[in-house]
């Protein structure tokens, strides 16, 4: 079973800055199998990426995914406030199947 | 618009099952593009899957709860369940459905909260 380790832990930025998180995997996996979610507080996670870099329907283009092997990166530019959230990263695992979330980095809005 | 509902008690006594239900609205759970599944969050934390069940009535879950879980598929009332059996305090968490688009999990119920205690 893979893990997923996600950092940094909390991110705490300004508005208008650039949030960069990342996901780093145990072992390799395939980018077809990462995705991304956002959830804000008392909310259901939402999804943002799939595929490692391929956009979820309604997700702003100031949001990019992308990575390969054992690396993925959530990128978010032009931090709004209702980027305030948990984002975690997800990976889909073949032997046995299994969906493994990362711990999430919490993003913060100064 | 495609929407997932979950309900069931929001407490369960230790030892006992935990049965929670999950009604789709404006797609049907016979479609062959999706897997129907659980993911749940203790309080706090992160997220962990549960398991998927197939409009077949096939299921596929995580390892470590597979001995306590049931998963069943209701095509006539196009809803979904989870029964899982024997719960502890430790399986007090936000129970969330979600529709399976193979690889992640492309929409999400609001969520239930079910606390296991006496």
């Amino acid at each position: 079973e893979n893990g997923l380790t996600q950092s940094p832990g909390t991110l705490s930025l300004s508005l208008g800055e650039s949030a960069i998180l990342s996901c780093r995997a145990s072992q390799a996996v395939s980018s077809s199998y990462v995705a991304w979610y956002q959830q804000r507080v008392g909310q259901a996670p939402r999804l943002l990426f799939f595929g490692s870099s391929t956009r979820a329907a309604g997700v702003p283009d100031r949001f990019s995914g992308s990575g390969s092997g054992t690396d993925f990166t959530l990128t978010i530019s032009r931090l709004e406030p209702e980027d305030s959230a948990v984002y975690y990263c997800q990976e889909y695992g073949t032997s046995p199947v299994m969906y493994t979330f990362g711990q999430g980095t919490k993003l913060e809005i100064k | 618009q495609v929407q997932l509902q979950e309900s069931g008690p929001g407490l369960v006594k230790p030892s006992e099952t935990l049965s929670l239900t999950c009604d789709v609205s404006g797609d049907s759970v016979i479609s062959s593009r999706y897997y129907w599944g659980w993911i749940r969050q203790p309080p706090g934390q992160g997220l962990e899957w549960i398991g998927y069940v197939l409009s077949s009535g096939s299921t596929n879950s995580n390892p470590s709860l597979k001995s306590r879980l049931t998963m069943s598929v209701d095509t006539s009332k196009n809803q979904f369940s989870l029964k899982l059996t024997s719960v502890t305090a430790a399986d007090t968490a936000v129970y969330y459905c979600a529709r399976t688009s193979y690889w992640n999990f492309d929409l999400w119920g609001r969520g239930t909260l079910v606390t296991v205690s006496s």
